[in-house]
């Protein structure tokens, strides 16, 4: 079983539109959560870190955790082709586990 | 702060000969960690050092290797290098601490002829 789960997408939303990535996890002793973003040809980029239940934003981020649910998702609010990319979720225990990405396009 | 370097950043080899990468951490960071990363498998844990010390191992063959120096620069070393093995290889810094937010440096793009 992998331990990290993401749609691979890819997923497609307008300009201006919230996208919406989700990702699941098996372990339920895991405490931190990121978000990494990684365009085509270049290395993954930290954008979003969360370590308790709930809601964290950071500009037109927001990461959310659930660990009940071994759930973590990112909104993109007001969506721009600059946020095409694929985006990494990361899960840290003991390691990082990474889930192979999720593709987002935004169409002007 | 100077983010996470390494080098080279390119490189071709042939089948059958060694490689070693260079990777120097963000200042301060006591931990690297060594990724492989291709379209077909996404990304890969190889290992990770921490204070001159292997701390984690993912599950490689044993021609990958790495090591840490004082100065927290680390290199890895593949041998016998086999076509398979053409992929972006990721160094990633930490400084190891609860946050354990990680920084990922360029890559170095290997091609194995």
């Amino acid at each position: 079983q992998k331990e990290v789960e993401q749609n691979s997408g890819p997923l497609s939303v307008p300009e201006g539109a919230i996208a919406s990535l989700n990702c699941t996890y098996s372990d339920r002793v895991s405490q931190s959560f990121f978000w990494y973003r990684q365009y085509s040809g270049k290395s993954p980029e930290l954008i979003m870190s969360i370590y308790s239940n709930g809601d964290k934003e950071d500009g037109r981020f927001t990461a959310q955790l659930n660990k009940a649910s071994q759930y973590v998702s990112l909104l993109i609010r007001d969506s721009q082709p600059s946020d095409s990319a694929t985006y990494l979720c990361a899960v840290h225990f003991n390691k990082f586990y990474f889930g192979s990405g999720t593709k987002l396009n935004v169409k002007p | 702060k100077a983010g996470v370097t390494q080098t080279p950043r390119y490189l071709i080899k042939t089948r059958g000969q060694q490689v070693t990468l260079s990777c120097s951490p963000i200042s301060g960071h006591r931990s690297v960690s060594w990724y492989q990363q291709t379209p077909g498998q996404g990304l890969q844990f190889l290992f990770e050092y921490f204070s001159e010390t292997q701390r984690n191992k993912g599950n490689f063959p044993g021609r990958f290797s790495g090591r840490q120096f004082s100065n927290s620069r680390s290199e890895m070393n593949v041998s016998t290098l086999e076509l398979g093995d053409s992929a972006l290889y990721l160094c990633a810094s930490s400084a190891g601490t609860m946050s354990n937010e990680q920084f990922f440096g360029p890559g170095t793009r290997l091609t194995v002829l």
